[in-house]
């Protein structure tokens, strides 16, 4: 059974392009949640995907943008980099149901962005 | 901005000793769940404590929820080597944040053998 997969694992760019990153949610799994986690920091929950509609957003910009497909994988669209987006993002996914079902968040292993 | 207090923020034991990870916040949640993430790799999910005043127990791993929901923490047991991480509580606020979780920044734990 694969777990949350994420692609690519290590991407680097310059300030001012766009990045696409990717994620497979777990077998069974319809939601998918997206962070940023800086070093030294705590993940930061940038938005969740929900019946391919965006459910809920953290406190980014509308430069951080996603998508999620028929099959409940998910694109993660960041426009415009600035230095400060370097970061590994993580995917999260949870299982069908309402409420605390959706607290229950399994994560790939990111993808380690660098915005040089 | 970080609304779970995590401490202590470091933490250097010997194998075999005992420790303890306090999560706390002023904040209400409605489950708070632990995570283990190593260097290079997503956070592992270890448990959900739903219930003010729940306890659960993983092995040597014991977690409490606070009576109140507002706080938790984890005690290791008899620490190994393979327990060393960087231990993350995460909580979904009340009453309409499912799914949104909130991170504290972490405890990193090092056990030595």
């Amino acid at each position: 059974d694969a777990g949350v997969t994420q692609s690519p694992t290590h991407l680097i760019k310059t300030r001012g392009q766009q990045v696409t990153l990717r994620c497979s949610p777990k077998s069974g799994h319809d939601t998918v949640s997206w962070y940023q986690q800086a070093l030294g920091q705590g993940p930061q929950f940038i938005f969740q995907y929900y019946e391919e509609e965006e459910r809920q957003r953290g406190n980014f910009p509308d430069r951080f943008s996603g998508h999620q497909f028929p099959n409940y994988s998910s694109e993660l669209n960041v426009n415009a980099l600035l230095l400060g987006d370097s970061a590994l993002y993580l995917c999260a996914s949870s299982p069908p149901g309402q409420g605390l079902a959706k607290n229950i968040q399994y994560f790939g292993a990111g993808t380690r962005l660098s915005v040089l | 901005t970080q609304l779970l207090e995590q401490s202590p923020q470091f933490l250097s034991i010997q194998e075999g000793e005992n420790l303890t990870v306090y999560c706390n916040s002023s904040s209400v949640f409605s489950s708070l769940q632990w995570y283990r993430q190593e260097p290079g790799e997503g956070p592992v999910l270890l448990v959900t404590v739903v219930t003010g005043g729940e306890v659960k127990k993983l092995k040597r791993l014991t977690f409490q929820f606070g009576d109140a929901r507002k706080d938790s923490s984890l005690h290791i047991t008899a620490a190994q080597p393979g327990d060393t991480g960087l231990y993350l509580c995460a909580g979904a606020g009340v009453p309409d944040s499912w799914g949104k979780l909130q991170f504290g920044a972490g405890t990193q734990v090092v056990v030595t053998p």
